[in-house]
């Protein structure tokens, strides 16, 4: 079946520890995108890439690393610069920039004990 | 920034009923989104609209824009228990240039009374 799958589904951290999550995509999609979701927040974006080897900053960057060595992967590593980073984090892509419609994984839910 | 901004924050209705939710957004957009979340689970994409339509209609749901208010309506007719769920609607950040992405309001928390 085609579609986005993250993982680990939940993580728990230790404050001052880095980790990332994994995000892949076998829809062919090029642009991937990831969000945060705090609750009575709505979604928050923190990074897209439209094309391998090249990515931007969203609206809440800071705290926050990608990479996209791949066009199927797209991992997020909150980083230990991120001052409030448990949240629920979505990885999402569209075959279309700017206009298409998202594809959603199930979510990564990140807690810093 | 958050552009779009449903109402009501929670809506509460009994299994058979329609729920109506709105969405205002703040600047020009190319096209107006629709989504789905269950509790704990990604989004689903429910319904796309143009800025160029004013009506669309996907089985039980019907989504009208009116770009001279800013604002979308997303009816769901003949309410049913699995409705229940959080609806977001999202515009795209695109203008004729710069950011990508999708922003989303807070949502709608819908619960279907049996």
């Amino acid at each position: 079946d085609g579609g986005i799958t993250q993982s680990p589904k939940y993580l728990f951290r230790k404050e001052g520890q880095n980790v990332t999550l994994s995000c892949e995509q076998n829809l062919n999609h090029d642009a991937m995108y990831w969000y945060r979701q705090d609750p009575g927040q709505g979604l928050r974006l923190i990074y897209y890439s439209q094309i391998v080897n090249d990515f931007q900053k969203g609206d809440i960057a800071e705290g926050y690393s990608v990479s996209r060595e791949k066009k199927e992967s797209f991992p997020l590593t909150v980083t230990s610069a991120q001052k409030n980073p448990t949240a629920f984090y979505l990885c999402a892509s569209r075959g279309q920039i700017y206009t298409g419609e998202l594809f959603f994984g199930e979510g990564s839910r990140l807690t810093v004990l | 920034s958050q552009q779009g901004e449903e109402d009501p924050q929670a809506l509460s209705i009994q299994e058979g009923e329609n729920a109506t939710m709105n969405c205002s957004y703040k600047t020009s957009i190319n096209n107006l989104q629709w989504y789905r979340q269950n509790s704990g689970r990604g989004l689903v994409h429910l319904i796309l609209i143009r800025s160029n339509e004013r009506e669309k209609h996907s089985g039980r749901l019907r989504v009208t824009l009116d770009t001279s208010k800013k604002s979308s309506s997303l009816l769901i007719t003949a309410s049913r228990a699995a409705d229940t769920a959080s609806y977001f609607c999202a515009t795209d950040l695109y203008s004729g240039g710069g950011a990508d992405g999708l922003t989303f309001g807070k949502g709608t928390h819908l619960i279907i009374q049996p």
